[in-house]
């Protein structure tokens, strides 16, 4: 059974700032992996995702990285601002692609 | 094109009572998804379909009931609500595996069951 953790639990830090999220799953076995984003009383909404042949995306300031045998991922995040802050969720999919586990994410907190 | 939509938005049962909850996307997708969320906890998977007339449970189905009649709606049931069924419930649509296909969400249900 596939089981995801996330570090940190949460994280507060000054506008600006490079940060590091990680995730870590059991299985390696994963089809794709998706970091995901959530602002409270929301839903989810996606970020990045990474397929099993790649290694990293990137978009705009966010860019993933994936080791699939070591069962890692980590999202970085250049020069945050305070509209970054929010609960930064990842999920492998299984290797049939379709169910995704989803880690307990990672609350960020931006201070101006 | 609204997305991924849920009805209703809130809902407050008692222990014993029933309901639905209702999923609908007009993205024609393939694959959809009943996810349960609480406190300091990831979204765990309920039940998911994929395709219409089909369903599957996922990784927390007890107590839960689902049909797939159309492809555009997904509604899922709960026969005699429980307080450990006290959540947030997010539906999700994504299309067929295969590509670089993404999920997407609905802004989610808050039950509360006394």
């Amino acid at each position: 059974k596939q089981e995801v953790t996330q570090i940190p639990a949460a994280l507060s830090v000054p506008e600006g700032e490079n940060l590091v999220l990680n995730c870590s799953f059991t299985d390696s076995a994963i089809y794709n992996l998706q970091w995901f984003r959530q602002d409270p009383g929301k839903g989810l909404t996606s970020l990045l995702l990474i397929q099993s042949s790649q290694r990293e995306q990137t978009s705009g300031r966010l860019n993933a990285s994936l080791d699939k045998s070591s069962g890692r991922s980590t999202l970085y995040i250049a020069a945050s601002q305070p509209g970054d802050s929010a609960t930064y969720l990842c999920a492998p999919t299984d290797n049939y692609g379709q169910n995704f586990v989803f880690g307990p994410g990672t609350r960020l907190s931006v201070l101006p | 094109n609204a997305g991924v939509t849920q009805t209703p938005k809130f809902r407050v049962l008692k222990t014993g009572q029933s309901m639905t909850l209702l999923c609908a996307q007009d993205m024609n997708h393939e694959y959809m998804y009943w996810y349960r969320q609480d406190p300091g906890m990831g979204l765990r998977l309920i039940h998911y379909s994929v395709g219409e007339g089909t369903t599957a449970k996922g990784e927390v189905p007890d107590g839960y009931n689902v049909s797939r009649l159309k492809k555009q709606n997904f509604l899922l049931g709960l026969e005699s609500a429980a307080p450990s069924q006290t959540s947030v419930y997010f539906c999700a649509s994504r299309p067929t595996s295969g590509g670089p296909d993404t999920q997407y969400f609905g802004p989610g249900t808050r039950l509360t069951v006394l």
